[in-house]
């Protein structure tokens, strides 16, 4: 039971360039989420989705875009990378039962992005 | 939409102290106040959570208080042990909604 896995951990892009991160859960969660963490601003919610085939936007989803390929797993994707999309990346999911979230949110170990 | 405020942003205790970590939010509809511990170079882990029926939960040295009129929530570790040295997150959700929104987060010291 590897939980939350992401890839990749780290990645260095140039400005303009696309990338996609990946995310994968085995733990047959129905939310996913997409978090952005920068230093003194916490975490900041990029992107979710509730269930499979549903994505909604939270704080900071401009210059991102995600798919929720499957129930397992949930990618976002940057068409044109900016050097403020600079930061660590992190992947989340959680159990939902009877429509209603338990809860705790699982992270992924995190992907540090640099745009130069 | 959400938003909650976190304070002290940095937090220094002598090991054996008390340390209380504050959020405030503003939208009344939240029913969920998660807090989670990151430690250097980690992923965040819940710590302890609380729902909108509840007052206050305790699990050994630690303890999340939850005043839904004034709309704060706090997070109580008694006897700090240089282990406890973390960046520390509260969080909120409303009801039937995933929406999870974070504070800007406490860096606790414990020195021993």
């Amino acid at each position: 039971n590897a939980g939350v896995t992401q890839t990749p951990k780290f990645q260095v892009l140039k400005t303009g360039q696309s990338m996609t991160l990946q995310c994968a859960q085995d733990m047959n969660h129905n939310s996913m989420y997409w978090y952005r963490q920068d230093p003194g601003m916490g975490l900041r919610l990029i992107y979710y989705s509730a269930s499979e085939g549903t994505t909604d936007k939270g704080e900071v989803p401009n210059g991102y875009n995600v798919s929720r390929l499957n129930k397992r797993e949930f990618s976002l994707r940057l068409e044109s990378a900016a050097p403020s999309q600079t930061s660590v990346y992190f992947c989340a999911s959680s159990e939902t039962s009877g429509g209603a979230d338990t809860g705790e949110l699982f992270f992924g170990e995190g992907s540090r992005l640099t745009v130069l | 939409g959400e938003n909650v405020e976190q304070h002290p942003s940095t937090l220094s205790v002598q090991e054996g102290d008390s340390a209380v970590i504050k959020c405030t939010y503003s939208d009344s509809a939240s029913n969920y106040f998660p807090w989670y511990k990151q430690e250097l170079g980690k992923r965040p882990q819940l710590i302890i959570d609380i729902r909108s029926n509840v007052g206050e939960k305790k699990d050994q040295r630690i303890a999340v208080t939850l005043n839904k009129t004034a709309k704060h929530f706090s997070l109580h570790i008694t006897e700090t042990q240089p282990e406890d040295s973390a960046v520390y997150f509260c969080a909120i959700r409303k009801a039937n909604n995933n929406d999870m929104r974070f504070g800007a987060g406490t860096r606790l010291t414990v020195k021993p």
